[in-house]
């Protein structure tokens, strides 16, 4: 069985600061990850995903994500945070058959 | 190239009416996919079609609601009777195949039910 967490509902940083939003999961056999973007009145937008190689993923946006087998996280990250990057961001892991399992996301606040 | 293409964006009904959405996947994407998202929730899936089959549709209410995807292309979901609790967006997506990891899911927009 699949499952993710995201432990915080929500993340506050000003505009410039970096940005960090954490996530954790569970996965029979190899992890695939992804992370998406949710914008107000919008659709999921794909940022990025780990399938194998590098722990280091980088995506769309300048965002970034580090996969950490050990601590079994997969936490996303941007250097420089915009306003615009005020959204809902969801972890999700890859099952069999190509299904993704959504945790409750983590709206992310950057203040001007 | 086009995104997924969903209809209506809002819908209104009253409890006990039937509604039904549609979906039209990107060109050429195979698989499927149909999710509810209730609010402050992430989506869940409620039914897969791999061209015009249906690959899992497990989570699906299968006494209230229905899907098809004729000729492997357009979709449409029904929900007959509504209750209140199906308040929410449904999102559809589409993928080029569901046999491989690599094959990122694109949302359409989504279209948000109000159940009164």
């Amino acid at each position: 069985a699949q499952s993710v967490a995201q432990p915080e509902d929500q993340v506050n940083v000003a505009e410039g600061n970096p940005l960090t939003v954490k996530c954790t999961y569970s996965v029979s056999g190899n992890p695939y990850l992804f992370w998406y973007v949710q914008y107000p009145n919008r659709g999921l937008q794909f940022l990025l995903k780990y399938i194998t190689g590098d722990n280091l993923v980088k995506g769309s946006y300048g965002f970034e994500a580090e996969f950490n087998k050990s601590q079994t996280s997969f936490h996303l990250k941007k250097p420089s945070a915009l306003v615009s990057d005020s959204a809902l961001y969801f972890c999700a892991p890859l099952a069999a058959g190509n299904k993704l399992t959504f945790g409750g996301g983590t709206r992310v606040l950057v203040k001007p | 190239e086009a995104g997924v293409a969903q209809s209506p964006r809002y819908k209104i009904i009253e409890k006990r009416q039937s509604v039904a959405f549609w979906c039209n996947p990107i060109s050429g994407h195979a698989t499927l996919y149909w999710y509810q998202q209730i609010l402050g929730q992430g989506p869940k899936l409620l039914i897969q079609f791999q061209n015009n089959g249906v690959v899992d549709d497990s989570q699906l209410p299968k006494d209230r609601f229905s899907a098809e995807r004729l000729k492997g292309v357009d979709s449409t979901l029904k929900i007959q009777p509504a209750k209140l609790e199906d308040s929410a967006v449904y999102l559809c997506a589409s993928s080029l195949d569901s046999q491989g990891p690599s094959y990122e899911q694109y949302f359409g927009p989504g279209t948000r039910l109000t159940v009164t």
